[in-house]
């Protein structure tokens, strides 16, 4: 099955500062999403990559997908404190049956933005 | 629209037990997804219901069963409930499959003791 491993695990960054989470797939990525999850609640959808190259933005945070779609970067200009919680990236997992059904998660990268 | 809802939010339990959690999907959706999700750890996908009927299961027990209703609003049973399911379990529906419109419900924080 696939797997997505996420680096950091954790980051403290000072607010103002740019910061930047990665997402690497073991397996080809046929679709890539990016959620944000405050503590011990649900998933907020951020942005969603298909094809290789893709980058989208929305408002201070930009997503990319690299060209072999095996990897995504979540970078966020000048933090604030309202960014702070955990990022996590999910994927299309077509092993299942053949069919996209479900996600497949990393475990997440806990942001602090720090004052 | 008031969003995906479940219920309860907070649940204990003993192992042995059996429980029952709720979802409501968003209105216009009509799939739902179930997912657990160990503390410091990514969602792990539980199966999916479609027209009240499990469409794709993830790797899980048999203990772990579910039903969606008419109004697409659906249930997680677990049986005979272990120390190890212990777990935030979150809904999300969308329409059909589609990923980009899933929304995901607050979760209910379940303790087995």
């Amino acid at each position: 099955s696939q797997e997505l491993e996420q680096s950091p695990q954790s980051l403290i960054v000072q607010e103002g500062k740019n910061l930047t989470i990665n997402c690497t797939s073991s397996k080809t990525l046929y679709g890539l999403y990016w959620y944000k999850q405050k503590y011990g609640e649900g998933l907020i959808f951020l942005m969603m990559l298909q094809k290789g190259g893709e980058e989208k933005s929305h408002e201070k945070i930009t997503a990319k997908l690299d060209e072999k779609k095996q990897q995504s970067s979540l970078h966020i200009t000048a933090s604030q404190p309202s960014h702070a919680g955990i990022y996590l990236c999910g994927a299309d997992d077509w092993d299942r049956g053949g069919g996209a059904d479900g996600l497949t998660f990393g475990k997440g990268t806990h942001l602090i933005i720090q004052p | 629209d008031a969003g995906v809802t479940q219920s309860p939010t907070h649940l204990i339990k003993t192992r042995g037990q059996q429980v029952t959690l709720r979802c409501s999907p968003k209105s216009g959706h009509d799939t739902v997804s179930w997912y657990q999700q160990a503390l410091g750890q990514g969602p792990q996908f539980i199966f999916q219901y479609y027209e009240e009927e499990e469409r794709q299961r993830g790797n899980f027990p048999d203990r772990f069963s579910g039903h969606q209703f008419p109004n697409y609003s659906s249930e997680l049973n677990v049986n005979a409930l272990l120390l190890g399911d212990s777990a935030l379990y979150l809904c999300a529906s969308s329409f059909g499959q589609a990923w980009d419109t899933q929304y995901f419900g607050p979760g209910t924080r379940l303790t087995v003791l």
